[in-house]
Parts: structure tokens; C-alpha cells; sequence
């Protein structure tokens, strides 16, 4: 079965810190992986993309990586600000089937 | 440039109720979704459409159903509401042939069944 994880379900960290957020999928033959970000009550907002022919993309303070092999892409922020506050979702387009699946999402408070 | 139109953003339903939601996309993008998500949870894809005429089943299709007569609509119904079928519901649209764009999101639909 094709599904997609993330790890931690909740972060909170001060404001001024680097981290970052796992997303791991079941089946490496993957099309495109995406990160969104989610305020509260809204939709959601695109923050990268990653073909599956790349390594990384990069927007601003923030990097995603691509691993296919191991079936893992993290999202790297940098100098984290009360601003990145957000659920952060990761979702995987399966080769094939071109479904897009999504992980649960991992919720960041970053304190000021 | 609209992207994706969803409506109507809010609805309730009492039990037993039939409904559409609507969702329209000018991007003449040939995939779209329909998505469910419910409190402090991920997104669970309902049904989604290659192209006009071709649909198929997502994680949890039950008590649906869709359609997609053309590239841009791709409406979903509700038979006979239940509820738990009470959830925020997104369409999306994505070009997904050569180099693939973002998956692009409605604003939501906030459906409450009683």
C-alpha cells in the first residue's frame, strides 16, 4: 500500500532555530514530491516542489531534499521566525497511478 | 486568472440529504482531486480524474460520487449525507505530463451534516 508519514506530529521550537521536518513514503517510484504549508481554518499554500529526477529545491530559508532510494524528503527552515508558524504537509504524486497521497502533517509553533 | 473555484464554501446538510460541490479550474490542467480532510488530520483523497471522461477511486470514496464531462469541472456528490461525512473538502488541479506543475488548491468547502 502506497502511504506517506511524518515525523514529528508536532514541533515547538524557539524563534532564531534551523530544523527540520521528515517525510517518508512506502513506494520509491514516485513522479513528484510536494511540501504545503496550512494555517489554521484555511487552504493550502504550495512551498516546493521536487521532480523526481531532482535532489533538492530551495525558496528562501527554505530546503527540501529528495532521498528515493530511501524513501525519504526533508524540509529544512532556516532561522526559523514566529511567521513559520503552520501545519506543514508533505504529499507524494506515485508513479503509475499519478495519486497524490499526503502525510498527517507535522504542526510547528516557533515561540518568540 | 481564477485557478481553482470551489462552491459553495460553507453547507449544511441534515441526514439523509443529497448535495454537489462544485469545482471548476482555468488552467486546463488535465488531473484533479477531491480531497477530505478532517480536524487536526492529513488530506484523504476522495476521487480523482486524468482527463475528461476518466475517473477513478481514491482512499475513501465511499458516499460519493464524481464526474468529469470537461478539462475544467469536476463536481462531487454527496448521496444520502451521513455524519461522518462532516469535513472540509478541497479540489485541486495539477498538469502532471513532462515536467509536472504544483498541485493546486480550492479555498475549501466546509460541509457539516446534523
Amino acid at each position: 500500500k502506497q502511504e506517506v508519514t511524518q515525523i514529528p506530529a508536532a514541533l515547538s521550537v524557539p524563534e532564531g532555530e534551523n530544523l527540520v521536518l521528515n517525510c517518508s513514503f512506502t513506494d520509491s517510484a514516485i513522479y513528484n514530491l510536494q511540501w504545503f504549508r496550512q494555517d489554521p481554518g484555511k487552504g493550502l499554500t504550495s512551498l516546493l516542489l521536487i521532480q523526481s529526477s531532482q535532489r533538492e529545491q530551495t525558496s528562501g530559508r527554505l530546503n527540501a531534499s529528495l532521498d528515493k532510494s530511501s524513501g525519504r524528503s526533508t524540509l529544512y527552515i532556516a532561522a526559523s521566525q514566529p511567521g513559520d508558524s503552520a501545519t506543514y504537509l508533505c504529499a507524494v504524486a506515485f508513479s503509475g497511478t499519478y495519486k497524490y497521497i499526503f502525510g498527517t502533517g507535522t504542526r510547528l509553533k516557533v515561540l518568540a | 486568472n481564477a485557478g481553482v473555484t470551489q462552491t459553495p464554501k460553507f453547507r449544511i446538510l441534515k441526514i439523509g440529504q443529497s448535495m454537489t460541490l462544485q469545482c471548476t479550474q482555468d488552467m486546463n490542467h488535465n488531473y484533479m482531486y477531491w480531497y477530505r480532510q478532517d480536524p487536526g488530520m492529513g488530506l484523504k483523497l476522495i476521487y480523482y480524474s486524468v482527463g475528461a471522461g476518466i475517473t477513478d477511486k481514491g482512499e475513501v470514496p465511499n458516499g460519493y460520487n464524481v464526474s468529469r464531462s470537461t478539462t475544467e469541472d469536476f463536481p462531487l456528490r454527496l448521496e444520502l449525507a451521513a455524519p461522518s461525512q462532516t469535513s472540509v473538502y478541497f479540489c485541486a488541479s495539477s498538469y502532471l505530463t513532462g515536467v509536472s506543475s504544483p498541485l493546486h488548491f480550492g479555498n475549501g468547502t466546509r460541509l457539516t451534516v446534523t
